[in-house]
């Protein structure tokens, strides 16, 4: 299987200030036909999970511009440009590769 | 808009099974492929398997191969994941989600339903 690991798992933030998360997977996520299998999912509390970014960095319908998904291979990056309170929550990464599907530890942004 | 409605939070006792739904609306049902991920308290999201609503072929993970089955009901629009021999271990939130396959993402999920296991 997959290992997906996030950093930091909480991340304190000021609002308006940048936030970034990291996610690597164990073994490279670059399909043969040149898209990462990656995606990054928000769960605001008491929610259920909403997705932001797919194929590592496309946004979602609806998604803020605010929010950029980056890399390739096995580094992968969620950025922030300016949190807002709404942002709270964690956020998720997760390979859609091959099966099992699986997910990181997760990241909880919180406002300072 | 496609929407996902699970059925209700569900008490068990260990060793004993719950089978939980997932209506999903819209009008190209047989095209979804719905998967089930699971959340424990405190751990990380877990994906227990997929189903494809149109011919209802199913794959599972490892971990749950023997105790998870899924089945749908083209009729209802609904899809079904009932898990057997249950220990507090499969205490969770379970969500089923729908795949947008241009995506290779989850771009619909349902409401999760909570799943409680006691002895």
């Amino acid at each position: 299987d997959i290992v997906m690991t996030q950093s930091p798992l909480s991340l304190p933030v000021t609002p308006g200030e940048p936030a970034s998360i990291s996610c690597r997977s164990s073994q490279s996520l670059l399909h043969s036909n040149g898209y990462n299998y990656l995606a990054w999912y928000l769960q605001k509390p008491g929610k259920s999970p909403q997705l932001l970014i797919y194929l590592g960095s496309n946004r979602a319908s609806g998604v803020p511009v605010r929010f950029t998904g980056s890399g390739s291979g096995t580094d992968f990056t969620l950025k922030i440009s300016r949190v807002e309170a709404d942002d709270v929550g964690v956020y998720y990464c997760m390979h859609t590769l091959q099966t099992p599907f699986t997910f990181g530890g997760g990241t909880k942004v919180e406002i300072k | 808009q496609v929407h996902l409605v699970q059925s209700g939070a569900e008490v068990k006792k260990s060793g004993a099974s719950v089978k939980v739904s997932c209506k999903a609306s819209g009008h190209t049902f047989s095209n979804y492929a719905i998967h089930w991920v699971r959340q424990a308290p405190g751990q990380r999201l877990e994906w227990v398997g997929w189903i494809n609503a149109g011919n209802g072929k199913t794959k599972y993970s490892q971990r749950f191969q023997g105790r998870a089955t899924m089945t749908r009901d083209t009729s209802a629009s609904t899809v079904y994941m009932e898990l057997t021999s249950l220990t507090s271990e499969d205490s969770a939130v379970y969500y089923c989600a729908k795949v947008q396959p241009d995506f290779e993402a989850f771009d619909i999920w349902g409401q999760g339903t909570m799943v409680t296991v006691s002895s």
